[in-house]
């Protein structure tokens, strides 16, 4: 089973800041989604990347996908306490399985 | 509205007593999936099926059944409930995870004592 790393686990910040959160793996990903989760709430998806180097836009947030599809970036403009949250990927396993996969996410606190 | 629909939201059992978790779609997914939320071990699949009458184990099926009889309801059993079994869970549905990801239900937090 493909492991997937985040870092960092925690990560407290003030309101206004930029942040940048990593999802790292040994072995290639065939694609990669990102999700956030609010206290009390399933995960929801925020971006599925698929292609090498890919960049995707979501208002304040940027998702980056690496060159060799072993890791993936999110970084955060500007950050509000609405992006306070849990900040999960997730590695689709296709084929027969359609299992899903999740890295333990990042902890995310914005303070006022 | 499109939604996954879990009951109960809170659930405190003794050990050993029969449960079951429902879970309910109405996007009319062919998808459909188990996951617990535990501290220090992030989400980890439990079943999933594909299609009705189509399941297979996920990472940590131990404990667990799942039924697919329908296409919208998925339920979860915990025939024998142990204290380990105490988690936070999740079922989730999606016309096709590899593209679109899954759909989350708002969990069940379950408590054997």
């Amino acid at each position: 089973t493909q492991l997937l790393e985040q870092s960092p686990q925690f990560l407290s910040i003030q309101e206004g800041e930029n942040l940048t959160v990593y999802c790292n793996s040994s072995s290639v990903f065939s694609s990669l989604q990102w999700y956030r989760q609010e206290p009390g709430e399933g995960p929801v998806l925020l971006v599925t990347v698929v292609t090498g180097g890919e960049v995707k836009k979501l208002k304040r947030l940027t998702f980056q996908f690496g060159d060799a599809r072993k890791d993936s970036s999110l970084h955060i403009t500007a950050a509000q306490p609405g992006d306070t949250g849990l900040y999960l990927c997730a590695d689709p396993i296709g084929g027969s399985n359609y299992k899903l996969t999740f890295g333990k996410g990042t902890l995310l606190t914005v303070n006022p | 509205e499109a939604q996954v629909t879990q009951n109960p939201r809170y659930l405190i059992t003794v050990t050993g007593k029969k449960l079951t978790v429902t879970c309910s779609q109405n996007m009319n997914h062919e998808y459909m999936s188990w996951y617990r939320q535990d501290p220090g071990l992030g989400l980890r699949q439990i079943y999933y099926s594909m299609n009705v009458e189509v399941t297979d184990k996920g990472d940590v099926p131990e404990g667990y059944k799942v039924s697919r009889k329908e296409k919208r309801n998925f339920p979860l059993i915990l025939e024998s409930p142990s204290p380990n079994q105490t988690s936070l869970y999740f079922c989730a549905s999606s016309r096709d995870p590899t593209r679109y990801g899954y759909t989350f239900g708002s969990g069940t937090r379950l408590t054997v004592v």
